[in-house]
């Protein structure tokens, strides 16, 4: 089965901008969502079709897809943007895979 | 606009079977764009994928539950179910249903995301 991995975590300080990678064989040939997780919430989708936002997903929030690493870029990080992130891809052997999560820590 | 809430008991037996329903409001189940699925998270981990479902009832499953795993839908009542028999410890954790809009890119290239979440259920497994 296809595997993607995510750091455990990624530290951005306050303002600035944090980039999440998920790595994964020739993973821009496949299309990647996020997911953003806060706490004791359902996870939230954040990016879909590698670089789209669905409505109610600050603009701050964008994704790319290419190689080998998918990317979550946050712009201007906020204490609210802290929570773990998870990629997500769809495989040729028809399942659904979902990177390990990092978490994302503003300083 | 569509919600989701699942449903169940918080605690099963082991060897005994789970079994979890996800009612659907705000729109119908029967839909040609999405998907129904089950995933669930275990105590402190990451996110686990159990199957999807489609309102004609086919399905694709996660090969590591196959055996264990039943995923049903119930369109008059607006609603899926999961089965998942033989439950152990292991099988401890957070389900949460959700909805899956799909598309095909073209060059054998699909992709299918959750766009709407149930909140989760906490079930235990335990004697």
């Amino acid at each position: 089965s296809y595997e993607v991995t995510q750091p455990l975590s990624v530290s951005v300080a306050l303002g600035q901008a944090a980039r999440i990678p998920c790595g994964g064989n020739n993973i821009g040939s496949k299309v990647v969502q996020w997911y953003q997780q806060k706490p004791g919430q359902a996870p939230v989708l954040v990016i879909y079709n590698d670089n789209n936002r669905p409505s109610g997903i600050p603009e701050r929030f964008s994704g790319s897809n290419s190689g080998n690493t998918a990317t979550l870029s946050i712009s201007r990080a906020q204490v609210g943007d802290e929570a773990d992130y998870y990629c997500q891809v769809w495989d040729l052997s028809e399942t659904v895979t979902f990177g390990g999560g990092t978490k994302l820590t503003v300083l | 606009q569509v919600q989701l809430q699942e449903s169940g008991p918080g605690l099963v037996r082991p060897s005994q079977t789970l079994s979890l329903t996800c009612s659907v409001s705000g729109g119908s189940i029967i839909s040609g764009s999405h998907y129904w699925t089950w995933i669930r998270q275990h105590p402190g981990k990451g996110l686990e994928w159990l199957g999807f479902i489609f309102y004609s009832g086919s399905t694709y499953d996660n090969p590591s539950l196959k055996s264990r795993l039943t995923i049903s839908i119930d369109t008059p009542e607006n609603q899926f179910s999961l089965k998942l028999t033989s439950v152990t410890a292991a099988d401890t954790a957070v389900y949460y249903c959700a909805r899956v809009p799909f598309d095909y890119l073209g060059n054998g290239v699909h992709y299918y995301y959750m766009d709407v979440w149930g909140k989760g259920t906490t079930v235990t497994v335990s004697s």
